[in-house]
C-alpha cells in the first residue's frame, strides 16, 4: 500500500528565504506526482505536476523536483513572501488518476 | 484548466439526516472523484464517479453511505446518508481531463453534524 511522507509537518521562516519541502513515498510505480497548496477551509490549487518521466518542474518561484527511483520528490520556493504562507500537500498518481496524499506541510512566512 | 464549482459550500446537519453536495464542471471532463479530509488529516479518495454507471468505491467506503451519481460529463452528486458527528469533514470534488494529467479540485463543502 502506497505511503505518502512529507517532512517537516510545520514550517516557519522569515519572509526572504528559500526554503524547500520534502515528500516521499513507498511505492516508486507511479504515473505522476502533483503539488498542492491548501489555504485554511479552502479547496486545493495545483501548483506542479510532474510526469514519471520528468526529473523537475518549474512555475515562476516554484520548482519541483521528482526522483522515482529513490521515492522523493522536493518543492523549492524561492524569494518567500507572506502571501506563500498555506499548507502543501503532494499527491502520487498511481493509476486510473487516484491520488494518494501526504499529510502536509504547514508553512508560515513571517514579514 | 478546469474550474469546479461545489454547492454548498458550508452546512450544518443534524445527525440522522442526509445531505447532498453538488460538483459543476466548466467543461467536459472524463474522470471525476469525490475525496474527505478529516479533520487535522490529509484527504481520502470516497470513490471515482462514473459517467452513466454505478460509482467505483475505495475500501471503506460503501454506496449506501454514499450514493453518487454522475448523469453526464460535467456534474455529479455525492450524497452522505444517515450522518452522524464521525461524518464532520471537508468533502472535495475532484475532476481530470484524461489519465496521468493535472487534478484539478472544488472549493470543498465543510460539512458539521450535531
Amino acid at each position: 500500500k502506497q505511503e505518502v511522507t512529507q517532512i517537516p509537518a510545520a514550517l516557519s521562516v522569515p519572509e526572504g528565504e528559500n526554503l524547500v519541502l520534502n515528500c516521499s513515498f513507498t511505492d516508486s510505480a507511479i504515473y505522476n506526482l502533483q503539488w498542492f497548496r491548501q489555504d485554511p477551509g479552502k479547496g486545493l490549487t495545483s501548483l506542479l505536476l510532474i510526469q514519471s518521466s520528468q526529473r523537475e518542474q518549474t512555475s515562476g518561484r516554484l520548482n519541483a523536483s521528482l526522483d522515482k527511483s529513490s521515492g522523493r520528490s522536493t518543492l523549492y520556493i524561492a524569494a518567500s513572501q507572506p502571501g506563500d504562507s498555506a499548507t502543501y500537500l503532494c499527491a502520487v498518481n498511481q493509476g486510473a488518476q487516484k491520488l494518494v496524499f501526504g499529510q502536509g506541510t504547514r508553512l508560515t512566512i513571517n514579514p | 484548466s478546469a474550474v469546479i464549482s461545489q454547492k454548498p459550500s458550508r452546512d450544518i446537519c443534524q445527525r440522522g439526516t442526509s445531505l447532498t453536495i453538488q460538483c459543476q464542471v466548466d467543461s467536459q471532463v472524463t474522470m471525476m472523484f469525490w475525496y474527505r479530509q478529516q479533520p487535522g488529516q490529509s484527504l481520502t479518495l470516497i470513490a471515482t464517479a462514473n459517467q452513466g454507471s454505478e460509482a467505483t468505491y475505495e475500501s471503506g467506503f460503501v454506496i449506501d453511505k454514499f450514493p453518487i451519481s454522475r448523469p453526464n460529463l460535467t456534474f455529479s452528486t455525492l450524497t452522505v446518508s444517515n450522518m452522524s458527528p464521525e461524518d464532520s469533514s471537508i468533502y472535495l470534488c475532484s475532476a481530470s481531463g484524461t489519465v496521468n494529467t493535472e487534478a484539478f479540485f472544488g472549493q470543498g463543502t465543510r460539512l458539521t453534524v450535531v
